[in-house]
C-alpha cells in the first residue's frame, strides 16, 4: 500500500472554529490532492499541489486553503468551519501522467455542528 | 473542463452473474487516462482498472474488463462471475495527459453495486 497517512481520521467541531487536516506521504510523489466526498456527488477536488509551495484551486475550493512546505506534507485548512463542510475528506498522491493512478489515504470524517 | 457521468446510481445482481457498469465522459482532449475505482464499505479507494486513450485494446484485470469506445466517449466496466466481495461503490474517473496530470482525476458520482447471495 502507498504510504499515505491522514490525521485526524475523525473530528467533530463547531461552526466557526478553524480546522486543519494533515496528509503525510512517504512515497516522494510530486503531486498531492485534497478531495471531499459527499453522497450523490462522488469525489470533488478541493485543492492540489504540484510541488513544494506550488498549489492551485480545484472545483470546490471556497472556504478552504492549503499549504505544502515539505514534499511529504499537505495541509488542508478550514479557516471557519461551516455545516456545509461536513464531509469525508480524502488525500491522494500521484506521479502525474507517468502512471495516471492516484493513491488515496483512508479518509477523514469531519462533522461540523 | 471534463465531465464524467455514471447513469446508474445503484445496481443489484446475484452472485456469479455478470454485470456491466456504465460511464460516459465529455472532453476535448485527445490523450487521457480512464479509470475505475472501487470503494468498499471500509471507505478505502482501490484502483480496479486503467485504460490509456491511445490504446485501442480494452484493458482487462482478471474478472474485470472494460469496453472503451473512444469515439462515443464511453467506458463501461464488466465484472464477470461476480462475488460478494465486489459489493462496493464504483467510480469512473478521467485524467487528461496535458499539463502532466497535475489537476488530478475527475470523478463520476458513482454506482452502488450490490451482489446478492
Amino acid at each position: 500500500d502507498a504510504g499515505i497517512t491522514q490525521s485526524p481520521r475523525h473530528k467533530v467541531t463547531e461552526t466557526g472554529t478553524p480546522v486543519t487536516l494533515r496528509c503525510h506521504q512517504t512515497e516522494n510523489h510530486r503531486y498531492m490532492y485534497w478531495y471531499r466526498q459527499d453522497p450523490g456527488h462522488g469525489l470533488r477536488l478541493i485543492h492540489y499541489s504540484y510541488g513544494v509551495k506550488d498549489t492551485d484551486k480545484g472545483e470546490v475550493s471556497d472556504g478552504y486553503s492549503v499549504s505544502r512546505s515539505k514534499t511529504e506534507d499537505f495541509l488542508l485548512t478550514l479557516e471557519s468551519a461551516t455545516s456545509s463542510q461536513t464531509s469525508v475528506y480524502f488525500c491522494a498522491i500521484g506521479q502525474g501522467t507517468l502512471t495516471g493512478e492516484l493513491f488515496f489515504g483512508e479518509g477523514s470524517r469531519l462533522t461540523v455542528l | 473542463a471534463q465531465t464524467v457521468t455514471q447513469s446508474q446510481p445503484e445496481m443489484s445482481v446475484q452472485e456469479a452473474e455478470t454485470v456491466t457498469l456504465s460511464c460516459t465522459y465529455d472532453t476535448s482532449e485527445n490523450n487521457y487516462y480512464l479509470f475505475w475505482y472501487k470503494q468498499p464499505p471500509s471507505r478505502q479507494m482501490i484502483l480496479v482498472i486503467r485504460q490509456e486513450a491511445y490504446k485501442q485494446q480494452n484493458a482487462t484485470e482478471n474478472r474485470f474488463s472494460v469496453n472503451f469506445q473512444k469515439a462515443a466517449k464511453s467506458f463501461s466496466l464488466k465484472i464477470s462471475d461476480s462475488q460478494l466481495g465486489d459489493t462496493a461503490m464504483y467510480f469512473c474517473a478521467f485524467m487528461k495527459r496535458s499539463g502532466g496530470g497535475a489537476d488530478g482525476l475527475t470523478f463520476g458520482k458513482g454506482t452502488h453495486l450490490i451482489i446478492q447471495p
